[in-house]
């Protein structure tokens, strides 16, 4: 049982250039999401997905595209990286309890766009 | 739009000394709230969590938080702090409504000394 698994652990970009991060969960998780985290900002949420083929926006989605094909994968692609998504990317997983979430986390990736 | 905010952003203490992290979040109806840890290098963890009964709520490494509604708060609270606690403390919440996304606070980084 890996739990929630990202790649790559680091990427350096060009700014322009597309890339995918994977993430992928063995936990059958229903609800999976992609957060950014900023100095001074702590997590915010870009994208996240109920169950396979249903995805939706979270607070800070521009320049950020997600799919949710099956249940274990949930990729975040970067169509035209820009210098401002400079980051450290979270995906998280989760099961509901008592109506909430209790979410796991990956190890993240650090992304440089230069 | 719900806000988390995390007034300290950066603690020091000496190994021993006590510890209390304030956590306010905005009015939003029903929550559920949680602390999670980052180590350093490493993913979030959950320290602990509170849905809803007793507001004092017990977590791992000694960690306790207490929910008082009437202030909006959920404040981290640990009697005596090792080396091994430095690391970024944020405090989460979800609301009714939208239950399965998580608002951080910025952060906390604790820095104990030996």
């Amino acid at each position: 049982n890996a739990g929630v698994t990202q790649t790559p652990k680091f990427q350096v970009l060009k700014t322009g250039q597309s890339m995918t991060l994977q993430c992928a969960q063995d936990m059958n998780h229903e609800y999976m999401s992609w957060y950014r985290q900023d100095p001074g900002m702590g997590l915010r949420l870009i994208h996240y997905s109920v169950g396979a083929g249903i995805t939706d926006q979270g607070e800070v989605p521009n320049g950020y595209n997600v799919s949710r094909s099956t249940t274990e994968d949930f990729p975040l692609r970067l169509l035209s990286a820009a210098p401002s998504q400079t980051s450290v990317y979270f995906c998280a997983s989760s099961y509901s309890e008592a109506g909430s979430n209790i979410q796991y986390f990956g190890a993240g990736t650090r992304l440089s766009v230069l | 739009a719900q806000s988390v905010s995390q007034h300290n952003h950066h603690v020091i203490l000496s190994e021993a000394a006590s510890l209390e992290l304030g956590c306010n979040y905005s009015y939003g109806g029903t929550v559920n709230l949680f602390w999670y840890v980052q180590y350093p290098g490493q993913h979030l963890q959950l320290l602990l969590k509170y849905f809803s009964g007793d507001p004092l709520v017990k977590g791992i490494k000694g960690f306790e938080a207490e929910f008082i509604k009437s202030k909006f708060s959920f404040n981290l609270r640990k009697p005596s702090v090792q080396w091994s606690d430095t690391a970024e403390y944020f405090c989460a919440v979800t609301y009714s409504g939208s239950a399965r996304q998580l608002t951080f606070g910025s952060g906390t980084q604790l820095t104990v000394l030996p």
